[in-house]
């Protein structure tokens, strides 16, 4: 069974740094992309950017190039998004999800079940 | 961008009810839409890929039809479990896009 597996819940200070993961788990993670959306009652589901676990090549949406950071570790088939000064608009939902190529379509096949990330002073 | 809108933004209907939601795209798309459903407190569910393909596991009473810019969701026969949040998005183009959202409830 296919699992993408988010850690916790955090509560962090503006200027803070943070890093949350994505545990893929039931098949080949280097064979699929992981991509991050972000979720706010306000801009509803965004699209940030998604990563190749195969070489770690990722692509950012614009509107959060230079304020995140996607890794992974295939080692432990395990992807990561950091930030290296939070923002208390980071407030927000935060699902990975695996990226299918099927034929010329794309689409995010299974997702995680989230990850609540809270800026507050 | 591409901008991606729907309509309605909310919806009441009934069980047993025939429902559509329609996803405009602000330019050309081809068939490169897909549909998710998300509940409260949960991760979105992929429903349709490539704009007419049913996901593996979704009942048959989700279809989806358009094409280019105009596009829909149809619910045939609605079943309590679909009381939901549903999106569109678009892999046309990166960024990839979702459409803003439209809720249905309970009438």
């Amino acid at each position: 069974e296919v699992q993408l597996v988010q850690s916790g819940a955090e509560v962090k200070k503006p200027g803070e740094s943070l890093r949350i993961s994505c545990e893929g788990s039931g098949y080949s993670f280097s064979n699929y992309w992981i991509t991050w959306v972000r979720q706010t009652p306000g801009k509803g589901l965004e699209w940030m950017g998604r990563i190749n676990p195969r070489d770690s090549y990722a692509n950012y949406s614009p509107s959060f190039e230079g304020h995140v950071t996607f890794s992974v570790d295939k080692s432990v088939s395990t992807a990561y998004l950091q930030w290296s000064s939070l923002k208390a608009s980071d407030t927000a939902q935060y699902y990975c999800a695996r990226v299918r190529v099927n034929g010329n379509y794309l689409d995010f096949d299974y997702w995680g079940q989230g990850t609540l990330v809270t800026v507050s002073s | 961008d591409i901008q991606m809108t729907q309509s309605p933004s909310s919806l009441s209907a009934s069980v047993g009810d025939r429902v559509t939601i329609t996803c405009r795209a602000s330019q050309g798309i081809s068939a490169y839409l897909n549909w998710y459903q998300q509940k409260p407190g949960k991760a979105p569910k992929l429903l349709i890929h490539g704009t007419i393909s049913v996901q593996s596991g979704v009942p048959s009473r989700f279809s989806g039809s358009g094409s280019g810019t105009d596009f829909i969701l149809t619910i045939s026969s609605l079943q309590p479990e679909d009381f939901a949040t549903y999106y569109c998005q678009q892999t046309y183009n990166t960024p990839f896009t979702f459409g803003p959202g439209t809720k249905v409830d309970i009438k």
